[in-house]
């Protein structure tokens, strides 16, 4: 089975710009999660999509958003891009969503997408 | 709220010696816990879980952690490290019926020196 992949894997943006990444999870999971990765704050949550809906969000500003197309495709996008959000954004799959089981479901993460904002 | 303590930020260890990276963690409900590992320019690999049962877990490439509930502490060890084992390595939580969402340590650099 092929892994969570990731596109693009670098990125150079200027601030002000927008930025779409695109992650494509294990085949048939249904579940993705974003992280940002960042020297300063580490990696911390963004959000959680599952059936095309967001069950969870971190504590990201209104800039970051995301979405999930029917084949549990995802792409998050970050509006007027700050020097700030230059991070490695890691996406993560899992076959279900959180809360739907009480069994443990592992998360699979991509390589990243590197993204710098100049 | 759940938060997770590395008490190393940067580990140096010569090749053959053992090491440990320690982890504690804070949190009001039951959680999963976790070890994973990052080489250069990669995504997160999963090292080994706690989830119930043995407080005593065995992962990939040699490694092993034990959960310790009375010192919220769930260190990682191994006893001979390789040269390939340097990277950074992070230990997280995650709430057992909630979000699906890790709760991350800062990271622990592991170097390797031969």
């Amino acid at each position: 089975k092929a892994g969570v992949t990731q596109t693009p894997r670098y990125l150079i943006k200027t601030r002000g710009q927008q930025v779409t990444l695109s992650c494509s999870p294990i085949s048939g999971h249904r579940s993705v999660s974003w992280y940002q990765q960042t020297p300063g704050q580490g990696l911390q949550f963004l959000f959680e999509y599952f059936s095309e809906t967001q069950r969870n969000k971190g504590n990201f500003p209104g800039r970051f958003s995301g979405r999930q197309f029917s084949n549990s495709r995802s792409e998050m996008n970050v509006s007027t891009l700050e020097l700030g959000d230059s991070a490695l954004y890691l996406c993560a799959s899992s076959p279900v969503a959180s809360g739907t089981s009480t069994f443990y479901n592992e998360q699979f993460f991509g390589p990243g997408t590197r993204l710098t904002v100049l | 709220a759940q938060s997770v303590t590395q008490l190393d930020s940067q580990v140096p260890v010569f090749e053959e010696a053992p090491v440990e990276l320690r982890c504690n963690y804070s949190s009001s409900v039951s959680v999963y816990l976790f070890w994973y590992v990052q080489y250069p320019n990669q995504g997160l690999q999963l090292l080994l879980k706690y989830l119930s049962g043995s407080t005593l877990v065995k992962g990939i490439n040699g490694f092993e952690a034990e959960f310790n509930k009375s010192q919220t502490s769930f260190h990682l060890r191994k006893p001979s490290v390789h040269i390939s084992d340097t990277a950074e390595y992070f230990c997280a939580v995650r709430d057992i019926q909630g979000a699906q969402k890790l709760v991350f340590g800062q990271g622990t650099r592991l170097t390797i020196n031969p």
